[in-house]
Formats: C-alpha cells, structure tokens, sequence
C-alpha cells in the first residue's frame, strides 16, 4: 500500500494475551482509518474503522486508537481467543491517492492455546 | 443481498491467453475497485471507478483493463495473461472512497 506501513509482520500470543499493531501514515490530510481481517482462504473483512475527528473507538475485545500528531493509528485486541488467528490489515484514505484506501502489507496473528 | 459477488472463483490460464473477471454489487454503491493480492504485499489497487462511467489507474495497471458496465458492473480483462499476473484479485465496492470497503470473495488466477 502506498505510504502506510504496518508493523509487526507476524504476531503470536499466548491465548488470553493482548495482540496491538501499528500503522503510520504519511498524509497529514487522511481521514478514515479502517482495519480489515482476512482469515485463511476468505475475504476481508472490516472489523472496526476510525474516522480522523475521533481518538478512539472500541468494540467488545477490539479497539483501535489513533495519534494525528504523530500520523499512527492502532489495533489492540484484548483477551486473544483462536478464532482471532488471521492476517489483519491496516488501511487509510490518502489525500494523495485520490482518498481511495491504501493498505498496510498486513500482519499475520497466531494465537497459541 | 448477496453484496459483492465476483466469478470465477479459481482459473488456470496459459500465459498469453486472456480472460474477463467479473464482478457485481448490489448494494447502490457508487465507487467499484479491483485489488490484487500477492504473499507479504497487501493488498494493491489495479484500476478503481470512482462513479458509473469513470475509470481510473491504481497503482499496478500494467496488463489489465476495466470496464464499468454499469452501475452494479465492474470487470476486468488480462488481454495477454503472464505468470507475473498469477494471484488473489479482489473486486470491492464502496459508497465513495473514504468509507468502508465491501469485498467480494476473490478469485485465484494461476498463469502457467
């Protein structure tokens, strides 16, 4: 994706553990911030998204905060269960792409039992 | 309401061949987008259309052309498939761009 990075590239937890990961981007103007998650052979699918006027949203076990100033937004995954395991991706609209989405190279999440 | 809803889910072309994918929404959207998806890229957008009648280059839209049939219509063609074209491809609908993104459940194209 064009100038949003997504770190880290692999992720394993222990079940019950907190999973958090990190995107930067780089257009000051960008102004909806969605995370997608794409289990094994499916589509993606948008679990939560942010929109630039707003610091932080939640929902049940998953939340996503974001840092204007620093250009960063990130998703934290409480109490980590199986079913969590998936590549999750990182999105943002860039003034310069025309405010398509631009997408994070993803992160592949493994919870352990 | 079946969302968006792309064909054929697998295909196995000959390198130089060509092939249409096809993809519909039936959810009004305004914006249709076509992605590709290769291991460790994410997710990369080959040509999009941001309303009925418009169509616009992504990022890699070497070897590939769309069409916006209508409004519910987007496909998209390798005229000469090569083996670099051997991936995922997504085809997405949005009510505009800065919204969520609705993805079809994508189809595996092998070029030999």
């Amino acid at each position: 994706g064009e100038n949003v990075e997504q770190h880290p590239s692999t992720l394993s937890v222990q079940e019950g553990d907190s999973a958090v990961i990190k995107c930067t981007y780089s257009d000051s103007a960008s102004n909806y911030f969605p995370w997608y998650k794409q289990e094994l052979g499916k589509r993606p699918q948008l679990i939560i998204d942010i929109r630039s006027n707003v610091g932080e949203k939640k929902d049940q076990r998953i939340a996503v905060t974001l840092n204007k100033t620093a250009k960063h937004f990130s998703l934290h995954i409480t109490e980590t269960q199986p079913e969590d395991s998936a590549v999750y991706f990182c999105a943002a609209t860039l003034r310069s792409n025309d405010y398509k989405l631009s997408f994070g190279a993803g992160t592949t999440v493994t919870v352990r039992a | 309401n079946a969302g968006v809803t792309q064909t054929p889910k697998f295909q196995v072309l000959k390198t130089g061949q060509s092939m249409t994918l096809q993809c519909a929404q039936d959810m009004n959207h305004n914006s249709m987008y076509w992605y590709r998806q290769d291991p460790g890229m994410g997710l990369r957008l080959i040509y999009y259309s941001a309303s009925e009648g418009t169509t616009d280059k992504g990022e890699v839209p070497n070897g590939y052309n769309v069409s916006r049939l209508n409004k519910r219509e987007f496909s998209l063609r390798l005229e000469s498939a090569a083996p670099s074209q051997t991936s995922v491809y997504f085809c997405a609908s949005s009510e505009r761009g800065n919204y969520g993104y609705t993805f079809g459940s994508g189809t595996r194209l092998t070029v030999v």
